[in-house]
């Protein structure tokens, strides 16, 4: 089992509707959570993180943490053709912080 | 200027040169990391370094030889690779590596092909 996963993709979503980009992890002891959005042939630019369980909401974004089932989610609203990316979650512990291998997203006009 | 800064943006080398990568952050963070990104695979730590001190080196072959004179600058030296080694590598800042919770930045990386 990888250590932080997430679906591949592409997930393609029309303009305007809620992306849903999720993660799940397998260390328990895992305390801080950050989501970065890659443009192709670019680095990763950090979008959020979050440390406790529940929602945090930054504009168009909000991450969801659940600690108990593993998962932390990030919804984009009203999705623009710029939010096509690869979206990376990464998992810290006390010691690392783990990268998945991201989820491609495409929003079609 | 700010951020993270990475010198060169491209590079091709040959499988005998020696070349070095720099990276520089203006944010007085204390941890650096270098990471190796290829194509279709998640990000690869490569080493750490939290006050000029590694912390960690994942295996890395010896052909890699990273070296951080301060806690601004951080260079990997390149020697003898191989055309697997193609990727974009990128450096990355935080505050210090105390815990995993720390945020990093990254810089805009160097995309360096062997041939």
């Amino acid at each position: 089992q990888k250590e932080v996963e997430q679906n591949s993709g592409p997930l393609s979503v029309p303009e305007g509707a809620i992306a849903s980009l999720n993660c799940t992890y397998s260390d328990r002891g895992s305390q801080s959570f950050f989501w970065y959005r890659q443009y192709s042939g670019k680095s990763p630019e950090l979008i959020m993180f979050i440390y406790s369980n529940g929602d945090k909401e930054d504009g168009r974004f909000t991450a969801q943490l659940n600690k108990a089932s593993q998962y932390v989610s990030l919804l984009i609203r009203d999705s623009q053709p710029s939010d096509s990316a690869t979206y990376l979650c990464a998992v810290g512990s006390a010691s690392k912080i783990i990268f998945g291998s991201g989820t491609r997203l495409s929003i079609r006009p | 200027e700010t951020g993270v800064t990475q010198t060169p943006r491209h590079l091709v080398m040959g499988m005998t040169n020696k070349k070095s990568l720099k990276c520089e952050q203006h944010l007085g963070h204390n941890a650096m990391y270098w990471y190796k990104q290829s194509a279709k695979k998640p990000l690869e730590l490569m080493f750490v370094y939290n006050f000029k001190e590694q912390t960690e080196n994942n295996s890395v072959p010896s052909r890699f030889s990273p070296e951080c004179p301060n806690s601004s600058h951080l260079f990997l030296h390149l020697h003898t690779l191989q055309p697997e080694d193609s990727a974009l590598y990128l450096c990355a800042s935080s505050q210090d590596k105390t815990s995993g919770s720390d945020t990093q930045y990254f810089g805009p990386g160097t995309r360096l092909t062997v041939l």
